[in-house]
């Protein structure tokens, strides 16, 4: 049962435009939410986190937003840039206290120039 | 200078063969993880350590055995290797095991068992 759910395997977007990628998740009781970005033969590099009690943080090109009532989070780089080519994981917290993350499978990203 | 540093990077062997993955990490950190990524590139949490004590053992086989000397090591030691064991193992720190705190990854060991 894959609580955290990233149904896009593959994104491919424009130099310039905007990434949207996409998370869903099943568990209410996650309260806190990452996304990481790996590129080949490399370990996950953290992005940008949330917190559940915001529903948007922002650092520079990325944003991140989380939609509660849906269960539902994304993140947004704007401008992308052919070095955001990647695959991106979401990952959620399952208790407070010991920060257990669950994964996502993935999303390819590809940033055509 | 690597934060997190994992060896070997690759890792062949036959089945039923006992090897091992070793975890560096010189950031500080205090707790420390093992992930498996299998072939369908699920990211699962194996064990954690805070301080050398084990926090989280997910369901995994009694032949992975982690161990930690010290707060900056933690080694992955696999007994009697199977064909299902073949997966990218990561290992991984953060900060602190309580609150939010992101986790900083090693290069990953692709380990094939044949």
């Amino acid at each position: 049962d894959q609580q955290v759910k990233q149904n896009s395997p593959s994104l491919s977007v424009q130099e310039g435009r905007i990434s949207i990628l996409n998370c869903d998740y099943t568990n209410s009781m996650f309260d806190y939410f990452l996304w990481y970005k790996k590129y080949p033969a490399e370990g996950p590099t953290f992005l940008i986190s949330i917190s559940s009690i915001k529903d948007k943080n922002e650092d520079g090109r990325f944003t991140v937003f989380l939609n509660k009532s849906a269960k539902h989070l994304s993140l947004h780089i704007v401008p992308s840039q052919p070095g955001d080519s990647a695959v991106y994981f979401c990952a959620a917290s399952v208790e407070k206290g010991t920060y257990k993350y669950i994964f996502g499978t993935g999303t390819r990203l590809k940033v055509l120039a | 200078d690597t934060a997190v540093s994992q060896t070997p990077k690759y890792l062949v062997t036959q089945m039923g063969n006992d090897k091992s993955i070793k975890c560096e990490q010189n950031l500080g950190h205090d707790t420390m993880y093992w992930y498996k990524q299998d072939s369908k590139k699920f990211l699962k949490i194996m064990f954690s350590y805070n301080n050398k004590e084990l926090i989280i053992n997910e369901t995994v086989p009694n032949r992975f055995s982690p161990k930690s000397p010290d707060k900056a090591h933690l080694n992955l030691h696999i007994n009697s290797l199977e064909l299902g064991d073949s997966a990218v193992y990561f290992c991984a720190s953060s900060l602190r095991m309580t609150g939010p705190s992101e986790q900083y990854f090693g290069p990953g060991t692709r380990l094939t068992v044949t």
